[in-house]
Parts: structure tokens; C-alpha cells; sequence
């Protein structure tokens, strides 16, 4: 169980072009979904949380207009990245938290963007 | 000073050693601790998940927590190549919303 996936795992763009990325929690309901960023070696940077049903509350120095996201299920969030730029190239992983959990994450395989 | 502090390594241990991983905090008010383990180019995946001090024990992981000292620790017994990755420590406020806050990760090779 306690399964999350994203799609796709991998994605290259044109610079000025918009990609979106899906979260999906396979077997688990997730009122609240993550969205991280992370560069080569370093730590996941947390972007946004995403709450079913309510706008995304995104940390400081996050653009919220760059960087899109939408919550419309339990299982599904989703993340755009609007007029990406090769310093946008980096790795996206989205986490979910088990409605039934009290603070248990479960973390996607994460989405390779490249921006050319 | 970072929040939390994890030493990034690289870590290098022989097959079936004992290896020992830790994090250190300075935020006493971290009430929620986890141990992710992520392998190259994936997302992280959850092994050990703690609220107390002490230890909690599951197959050859054992976590501890020790909140006087802000210190956790990961124990990896007979340690295998399949366990070379990258290991992360996390930990939550108690009203945080959920909110992680990651070490920058351990890289851990186990060689033949």
C-alpha cells in the first residue's frame, strides 16, 4: 500500500513552453499533497503545499504563477510550470499525506524536467 | 545554522558492517522524526517513522531519537549492497501541517 505515482517520469522542453506534472496516491486517500524540487546532491526543497479542494500555499520564494498547481481530487494533484526556463530543469517529487495517517508521507518517483 | 544537520558524506562501509547515520536539530519543538531512503534519480521512500525518544526497531533498521540531546540516529545491521543510497532524515513540527523539514542526506555505499 501507501503507493504514489507521477506522471511522467521524464520530460524535455523548449524554453517558453508549459509542462504539467501529475501526482496520483494509488491506494490512499491525500487531502494534502507536496510538491519539492530537488537539485543534484542537495536536499528536497519544499515548493507548495496542495490541499483538495483549496488553493496551494506556497513557501517564500516560490512564484505561485510560475508554478501552478491544482488539487481537484483526493488522489490528484498536479503541477505546471508555466513558461519554463532552463534554470526550471531540475527533479519534481510530490508527496501525499494518508488522510487516515497522522503524519506519514509517501513520496512519488519524482519527474526529471529538462528545459532546453 | 540549518535547521537540521546531516553529514552528506560519502559514507563507505563494507558488506555486513554496522552502519550508523545521524541529524542533528537545533528547533527542541520538532516533535516527529523519519528516515527516508532514496535511491539515485528516485523519490524517497519512508523506512522508519518515530514521536519518542528511545528506539524503535524494524527488520535490520533501528531508529533512535534523543530529544534532550536533538540527536536521532539510523542503525543499518549486515548492511548489503542493496542498501547504498542516499539516506535522508525528516522531521515535523507537532502543529506543523505536515511540513518536512529534510537533512541534506547521507550517501551511503556498502561495497562488496
Amino acid at each position: 500500500g501507501a503507493v504514489v505515482s507521477q506522471h511522467p517520469s521524464r520530460v524535455i522542453c523548449k524554453s517558453g513552453t508549459s509542462v504539467k506534472i501529475e501526482c496520483r496516491s494509488l491506494d490512499f486517500q491525500a487531502t494534502t499533497m507536496f510538491w519539492y524540487r530537488q537539485f543534484p546532491k542537495k536536499s528536497l526543497m519544499l515548493m507548495a503545499t496542495s490541499n483538495e479542494g483549496s488553493k496551494a500555499t506556497y513557501e517564500q520564494g516560490v512564484e505561485k504563477d510560475k508554478f501552478l498547481i491544482n488539487h481537484a481530487s483526493l488522489t490528484l494533484s498536479t503541477l505546471t510550470v508555466t513558461s519554463a526556463h532552463p534554470e526550471d530543469s531540475s527533479f519534481y517529487i510530490c508527496s501525499a499525506r494518508d488522510s487516515a495517517s497522522s503524519r506519514e508521507q509517501f513520496f512519488g518517483p519524482g519527474t526529471r524536467l529538462t528545459v532546453l | 545554522q540549518k535547521e537540521v544537520e546531516q553529514d552528506p558524506g560519502p559514507l563507505s562501509v563494507p558488506e555486513g558492517a554496522i552502519v550508523s547515520l545521524n541529524c542533528t536539530y537545533s528547533n527542541s519543538a520538532f516533535q516527529y522524526f523519519m528516515w527516508y531512503r532514496q535511491y539515485s534519480r528516485k523519490g524517497p521512500e519512508l523506512l522508519m517513522y518515530t514521536y519518542s525518544s528511545g528506539n524503535k526497531e524494524d527488520g535490520r533498521f533501528t531508529a533512535q531519537v534523543d530529544k534532550s540531546s536533538k540527536y536521532i540516529s539510523l542503525f543499518i545491521r549486515d548492511s548489503q549492497p542493496s542498501d547504498s543510497a542516499t539516506y535522508l532524515c525528516a522531521m515535523n513540527l507537532a502543529g506543523g501541517g505536515n511540513k518536512l523539514t529534510f537533512g541534506t542526506g547521507t550517501q551511503l555505499k556498502v561495497e562488496l
